[in-house]
C-alpha cells in the first residue's frame, strides 16, 4: 500500500541545522517532494528529487534519499525563525499520478 | 499573475447539510486537485480534474463530488456533512497536472460542521 510517515514535531535552535525525515512504504514511487505550509497558508513546494537520484542542493536545503531503504529526508542549514512552519513529505508514481502525502512535521525554532 | 483563489475562506454549517466549494485556478492551468487536511489525517487526496474530467480519485466516500467547468474553475460537494468532515480543504492547480513541480496551492476553505 502507499503510506508516507514523518515525525510529527522537531525543535531546533536558530543557527543549527535542521533534519526532518521521512519514510515511504511504495517501492515503485519515481517522484519525492518536501513542501512546506506556513500558517494560514496552503503548501507551497520547496523542492523535490527523482528516485534514480541520490543527493539535490538548492540553497540551504539538502535533500538525501536512500532508495534502499525508502528514507527521505531534508536538511535546513543556519535555521532561522522564519522556517518555523510544517513541512510535509510527499510521493507520486509517475506524472499523472495522486500525489501522497504524510502528516507533517511541525518544525519549532527555539530562540 | 494571480495565484490559487478559494471561496470562501471560511464556512460553518450543521450535520446533515450539503456544501459547496470553489476554487479558481491559475489562468491556463487546466489541472485542479482537492485535498483535505485534517489534524489526526493529515491532508489527503480527494480528486483531481484534468479538462473536464476526473483522473485521479482518493479513498472518500461518495458523499464527496467535484466537477470541473470549461473555464477550469472547480467545486467541490460533500452532501449529508457529518462531524468528521470539518477540516481545510485545499485546492491546487497545475498546468497539465500529475507533477507536483508544476502545483500551486490555494489558502483553503475551513470548514467547521457543528
Amino acid at each position: 500500500g502507499e503510506d508516507v510517515e514523518q515525525s510529527l514535531f522537531l525543535s531546533v535552535r536558530e543557527g543549527d541545522s535542521s533534519v526532518i525525515n521521512c519514510t515511504y512504504t511504495d517501492s515503485s514511487s519515481t517522484y519525492l517532494y518536501w513542501y512546506k505550509q506556513e500558517p494560514g497558508a496552503g503548501l507551497q513546494l520547496l523542492t523535490y528529487i527523482f528516485s534514480n537520484m541520490d543527493m539535490k542542493q538548492d540553497q540551504r536545503l539538502t535533500v538525501l534519499l536512500n532508495k534502499k531503504d525508502k528514507h527521505l529526508s531534508l536538511r535546513i542549514a543556519d535555521t532561522q525563525t522564519g522556517d518555523s512552519a510544517i513541512y510535509f513529505c510527499a510521493e507520486s508514481k509517475n506524472r499523472d499520478d495522486k500525489i501522497i502525502f504524510g502528516k507533517g512535521t511541525r518544525l519549532h525554532i527555539l530562540p | 499573475k494571480a495565484g490559487v483563489t478559494q471561496t470562501p475562506r471560511y464556512l460553518i454549517k450543521t450535520r446533515g447539510q450539503q456544501v459547496t466549494l470553489s476554487c479558481s485556478p491559475i489562468s491556463g492551468h487546466r489541472s485542479v486537485s482537492w485535498y483535505q487536511q485534517t489534524p489526526g489525517q493529515g491532508l489527503q487526496f480527494l480528486f483531481e480534474y484534468f479538462s473536464e474530467t476526473q483522473r485521479n480519485k482518493g479513498n472518500f466516500p461518495g458523499r464527496f463530488s467535484g466537477r470541473q467547468f470549461s473555464n477550469s474553475r472547480s467545486e467541490m460537494n460533500v452532501s449529508t456533512l457529518e462531524l468528521g468532515d470539518s477540516a481545510l480543504y485545499l485546492c491546487a492547480s497545475s498546468l497539465d497536472g500529475g507533477h507536483a513541480n508544476e502545483q500551486f496551492f490555494g489558502p483553503g476553505t475551513r470548514l467547521t460542521v457543528l
